[in-house]
């Protein structure tokens, strides 16, 4: 079974531009949840989305904002990039809603780095 | 707010070493405690921990959730070079609806280095 793949791998933008980040889950999964994750503050919670809805989200500002497909496919959007914007952004899929069942714990992918200059 | 806290931050042993890796917890509405082990890229699922006192082991690897201290420790025996990672715990939480969310609260992580 393929894991969860993200695409691109890496990306260089400069700031104020905006970019796309694409995730797609573990075959079956339908809950997809994103984080950010730098040296200084290391794993973050960005969104959750199940069932096309974005169903929690976390402390960021309203420039990152993210959609579900009905294929559970996800993809995260920033606006108007910024130089603290560069991080490895990491997207997780699971099972269900959540990670909290026992047997559907959160299986992240590779991630995109990005990098803004 | 949730947090969690893992020490030491960072270890450096050598091959044969066992290693044990803490982690507490102020979770509101705790759930679970997973562990994950991060070399290159993806963080890779070890454990997840939701009953107090029950142990989970994994080869050389076991871990062990105190709910009344709250607080988790992983073990590595006979630790091996390729056992070189960042460890990371983190909480899962309900919300007060009693709503489950699939946000995890992530500690800074443990830095293990193995020395052949």
């Amino acid at each position: 079974k393929a894991g969860v793949t993200q695409t691109p791998r890496y990306l260089i933008k400069t700031r104020g531009q905006q970019v796309t980040l694409s995730c797609s889950p573990i075959s079956g999964h339908r809950s997809v949840s994103w984080y950010q994750q730098t040296p200084g503050q290391g794993l973050q919670f960005l969104f959750e989305y199940f069932s096309e809805t974005q169903r929690n989200k976390g402390n960021f500002p309203g420039r990152f904002s993210g959609r579900q497909f009905s294929n559970s496919r996800s993809e995260m959007n920033v606006s108007t990039l910024e130089l603290g914007d560069s991080a490895l952004y990491l997207c997780a899929s699971s099972l269900e809603l959540g990670s909290l069942n026992y047997n559907s714990p959160l299986h992240f992918g590779n991630g995109t780095r990005l990098t803004v200059t | 707010e949730d947090k969690v806290v893992q020490s030491p931050l960072s270890l450096v042993v050598h091959e044969g070493d066992t290693v044990t890796l803490n982690c507490s917890y102020e979770v509101t509405n705790f759930r679970s405690l997973l562990w994950y082990k991060q070399e290159k890229k993806a963080p890779t699922f070890l454990f997840m921990l939701t009953s107090s006192g029950i142990e989970k082991k994994s080869g050389r690897l076991s871990s062990i959730l105190d709910k009344k201290e709250l607080s988790s420790i992983l073990n590595i025996t006979a630790t091996q070079t390729g056992d070189s990672a960042i460890y990371l715990c983190a909480g899962a939480f309900t919300n007060a609806g009693g709503t489950s969310y699939g946000k995890l609260t992530f500690g800074q992580g443990t830095i293990l280095t193995v020395h052949p």
